[in-house]
């Protein structure tokens, strides 16, 4: 375990369906982030939040709606995806946004 | 090209042999990160060196930077089966927003 934990570790849905996905750290960092990491693609950051405020939204489809109620709890509601959503989304969290980032094991997405 | 750029893409090398990996980017950066990744799990950082620093060790890694040249390389002394890996800079922008862009990787594959 790193610290960085995310939740479900696989997930499978449908086009029409509602999901989400859930990162938790309590390492005490203050940034949060979620990056998308297709197959034969560069890491995709998708959205940073620095002490709950999200300061980066890397021009990401609106069917993808991230949510940071606190500094340890980073959220990533799924809603209409295409199948070419299908990737594994990791959650990373780091003490500031100059220090290196801890990891989560990920999620794979599978949109069918 | 993009900011961050690996090469090679793939690697392979005997059990204790040096592996050495390079990245280059395009435009200026706060510090320069890199990471290990294992099948699809999540990242492991290893080591930032700052835009301020030329080098630095930790254990059998050594870490350079040429910031006039805009690269970094990755060595990794008397190799292990168990550093195969893939394996990611990422670079930290401060223009416009904190962003850390990674990139496409290189595969490294130790034979034992």
């Amino acid at each position: 375990e790193t610290g960085v934990t995310q939740t479900p570790r696989h997930l499978v849905m449908g086009m029409t369906n509602k999901k989400s996905l859930k990162c938790e750290q309590h390492l005490g960092h203050n940034a949060m982030y979620w990056y998308k990491q297709s197959a034969k693609k560069p890491l995709e950051l998708m959205f940073v939040y620095n002490f709950k405020e999200q300061t980066e939204n890397n021009s990401v489809p609106s069917r993808f709606s991230p949510e940071c109620p606190n500094s340890s709890h980073l959220f990533l509601h799924l809603h209409t995806l295409q199948p070419e959503d299908s990737a594994l989304y990791l959650c990373a969290s780091s003490q500031d946004l100059e220090n290196g980032y801890t990891f989560g094991s990920g999620t794979r997405l599978t949109v069918v | 090209s993009q900011q961050g750029e690996e090469d090679p893409q793939a690697l392979s090398i005997q059990e204790g042999e040096n592996a050495t990996m390079n990245c280059s980017y395009k435009t200026s950066i706060n510090n320069l990160q890199w990471y290990r990744q294992n099948s699809g799990r999540g990242l492991v950082h290893l080591i930032l060196i700052r835009s301020n620093e030329r080098e630095k060790h930790s254990g059998r890694l050594r870490v350079t930077l040429d910031t006039s040249k805009k690269s970094s390389s990755l060595l990794i002394t008397a190799s292990r089966a168990a550093d195969t890996a893939s394996y990611f800079c990422a670079t930290l922008l401060k223009a416009g927003g904190f962003k850390t862009i990674f990139g496409a990787g290189t595969r490294l594959f130790v034979k034992a």
